[in-house]
């Protein structure tokens, strides 16, 4: 079985400051892990993925993981967030079984990213 | 551009009813995922299909939901009856088996019902 615990549950940071939100997950086989988007009253939109190789992932909107085999850890970072990225972001894992598709997937709690001006 | 389409996007019922959400996949996707997102559990999966078939359904209540893929353009998700805990966002995933490029799950805009 796995798990995934986002670390914060609300953080709130400055225009053009830089955003680290946390990921930690536990499992007894390598995972597949994902970072996804909700905007208000919308579905998930994924963000980047691991899956094998680097381990620095780079997204859309400028966000990048880094994935922490040792500390089992995914955590998601931008250098200079914009108002636009006010949003609810998940933090998920999938084991990497055959014939299936990335979608059977584990969900942490979400954290809930608010910009000010 | 290709996206998952769930209908109704909203659906308010009364408790004891019927009630249906439907979801059709980007075409040429062969696994369906549904999911339900409440405050108090978060993101949960209910159930997935693989060609039309379940694989698993475990995150589901058995004795009041079902979940079918009639065709491979349509998915459902019933509730009956249906209960003021069954609130929540309904989300269907749609994703394709094989291949590296195939490693995303892309979701619907979902189903928020309310049972009152």
């Amino acid at each position: 079985a796995q798990s995934v615990t986002q670390l914060d549950s609300q953080v709130p940071v400055f225009e053009e400051a830089p955003v680290e939100l946390r990921c930690n997950y536990s499992s007894s086989v390598s995972v597949y892990l994902f970072w996804y988007v909700q905007y208000p009253n919308q579905g998930l939109q994924l963000l980047l993925k691991y899956l094998s190789g680097s381990t620095l992932v780079k997204g859309i909107n400028g966000f990048e993981a880094e994935f922490n085999k040792s500390q089992t850890s995914f955590h998601l970072r931008k250098p200079s967030v914009h108002i636009s990225d006010t949003a609810e972001y998940f933090c998920a894992v999938s084991e990497p079984l055959r014939g299936t598709s990335y979608g059977k997937l584990t969900f942490g709690q979400g954290t809930i990213l608010t910009v000010h001006p | 551009d290709a996206r998952v389409t769930q209908t109704p996007r909203h659906k308010v019922t009364e408790m004891g009813q019927e009630v249906t959400m439907r979801c059709q996949p980007i075409l040429g996707h062969n696994t369906v995922f549904w999911y339900r997102q409440t405050m108090m559990q978060g993101l949960e999966l209910l159930a997935y299909f693989r060609n039309r078939a379940p694989l698993d359904d475990s995150g589901m209540p058995k004795d009041r939901f079902s979940a079918e893929m009639p065709d491979a353009t349509l998915a459902t998700l019933k509730i009956q009856p249906s209960e003021p805990r069954d609130s929540a966002v309904y989300f269907c995933a749609s994703g394709s088996t094989g291949g590296a490029e195939n490693t995303e799950a892309f979701f619907g805009q979902g189903t928020r019902l309310t049972v009152v």
